[in-house]
């Protein structure tokens, strides 16, 4: 399944909302999709898992929706440490269990 | 605390053998997948592959496959991903990450580790 995200920036300011997102080339089963954020220099942290639930410790201002081929991560409100890159991963199909090429979100 | 601790950067030659380590604490071992993940200079993640502690199960993407060995030693809580010989294109970061089952997210992730292979 190859991932799709859009846009490839996104150039916004704190306080602003942000919406981003993730189309699959085939239907996500189970809504097996998840979001991570990337900063500078560190690791994947998983933000959002089977497309709408936020991992332990993320912020209730990060909400992801969506189903079928069309995936949203939605940060309501920026923060400056939300100023990262974005990407979604799907894990429903057979392996490999892709990721998409990522939304950097910057001011 | 869950962690996964990796092994520190590595600089090597091209047609130099390598293996790259993931230790994890905090948690029984054993009973969470442990998948690696290539992510390569400016570029996204890619997945690489899983393991299954408890009985080394483990599955390729077809990439990957022929191209690198993923093993764990349940007696030291260590995953670990190889090469027998390296080329100048597995220059990346690799990262470990822990599932909670096979159909599901990372939850945990390494430090990565650098890999540089340069003549």
């Amino acid at each position: 399944i190859v991932l799709t995200q859009s846009p490839a920036t996104l150039s916004l300011s704190p306080g602003d909302r942000a919406t981003l997102s993730c189309r699959a080339s085939q239907s996500v089963t189970s809504r097996y999709l998840a979001w991570y954020q990337q900063r500078p220099g560190q690791a994947p942290r998983l933000v959002i898992y089977t497309a709408s639930n936020r991992a332990p410790g993320i912020p209730d201002r990060f909400s992801g929706s969506g189903s079928g081929t069309d995936f949203t991560l939605t940060i309501s409100r920026l923060e400056p440490e939300d100023f990262a890159v974005y990407y979604c991963q799907q894990y429903g199909s057979s392996p490999p269990w892709t990721f998409g090429q990522g939304t950097k979100v910057e001011v | 605390e869950v962690q996964l601790v990796q092994s520190g950067a590595e600089v090597k030659k091209p047609g130099d053998s390598l293996r790259i380590s993931c230790q994890a604490s905090g948690y029984t071992f054993s009973t969470y997948w442990i998948a690696w993940v290539r992510q390569m200079p400016g570029q996204g993640p890619e997945w690489m592959g899983i393991i299954y502690p408890g009985d080394s199960d483990t599955t390729y993407s077809p990439s990957f496959k022929g191209q690198v060995t993923i093993s764990a030693d349940e007696s030291t809580n260590t995953a670990y991903l190889q090469w027998s010989s390296l080329k100048a294109s597995d220059t990346a970061i690799y990262y470990c990450a822990r599932l909670p089952g096979y159909h599901y997210h990372m939850d945990v992730w390494g430090q990565g580790t650098k890999v540089t292979v340069s003549s």
